[in-house]
């Protein structure tokens, strides 16, 4: 199995910060990597598909870069709504596993 | 628009069964793969099982392989997951999700809010 790992594991940012997560895959697996949102109670959000590819309406201030092992989730000026936990997840192959999060909080 | 709807969680003890089930409207149910993904209290994204748009391939993560069966309905549009011989450790919040592809790659861009299942004596 494809293992994922996040990085870090919580960060505290003020709003108007640049925030980047990096997610690394214990083997290479082409840019099938997702990046998911998840606010307190509520449902994940999908985000970002193919490592770099935003959803319909998300907005431009999220970004994904990466390839092979290693990728990013950058937020360029973070807003009071992305303060959630962030997932990545590979569809390279099954199990489709997530990485373990990273919490955004409020500085 | 695209709605998934989970039900069948509850309380049950060890060993005991549950089926779920996800009631899908808003797109062409029998044109799409589905998936379930669970998150234990406080925890993170788990995957679990996912089924092919017609229901001729399943794969499961190996926590649930042999105790539980994904399952679909097409003409009912409803994706369901029988669970038996459950575990403490299976006890979650479950949630169904769509799965969707663009230029060959996929993801899961649509979910339901979720059912909780909980396994205690």
């Amino acid at each position: 199995d494809i293992q994922m790992t996040q990085s870090p594991s919580s960060l505290s940012a003020s709003v108007g910060d640049r925030v980047t997560i990096t997610c690394r895959a214990s083997q290479s697996i082409s840019n099938y990597l997702n990046w998911y949102q998840q606010k307190p109670g509520k449902a994940p959000k999908f985000l970002i598909y193919a490592a770099s590819s935003l959803q319909s309406g998300v907005p431009s201030r999220f970004s994904g870069r990466g390839s092979g092992t290693d990728f990013t989730l950058t937020i360029s000026s973070l807003q009071p709504e992305d303060f959630a936990t962030y997932y990545c997840q590979q569809s390279y192959s099954t199990p489709f596993t997530f990485g373990p999060g990273t919490k955004v909080d409020i500085k | 628009q695209v709605q998934l709807v989970e039900s069948g969680g509850g309380v049950v003890q060890p060993g005991g069964s549950l089926r779920l089930s996800c009631a899908a409207s808003g797109f062409t149910f029998s044109s799409y793969g589905m998936h379930w993904v669970r998150q234990g209290p406080g925890e993170g994204l788990d995957w679990m099982a996912s089924i092919h748009y017609d229901g001729t391939n399943k794969y499961y993560a190996d926590s649930v392989k042999g105790r539980f069966t994904i399952s679909r309905d097409n003409s009912k549009n409803t994706l369901s997951l029988q669970m038996n011989s459950l575990r403490a450790e299976d006890t979650a919040v479950y949630y169904c999700a769509k799965y969707g592809c663009s230029g060959g790659r996929c993801y899961l861009d649509y979910w339901g809010q979720g059912t909780l299942v909980t396994v205690s004596s």
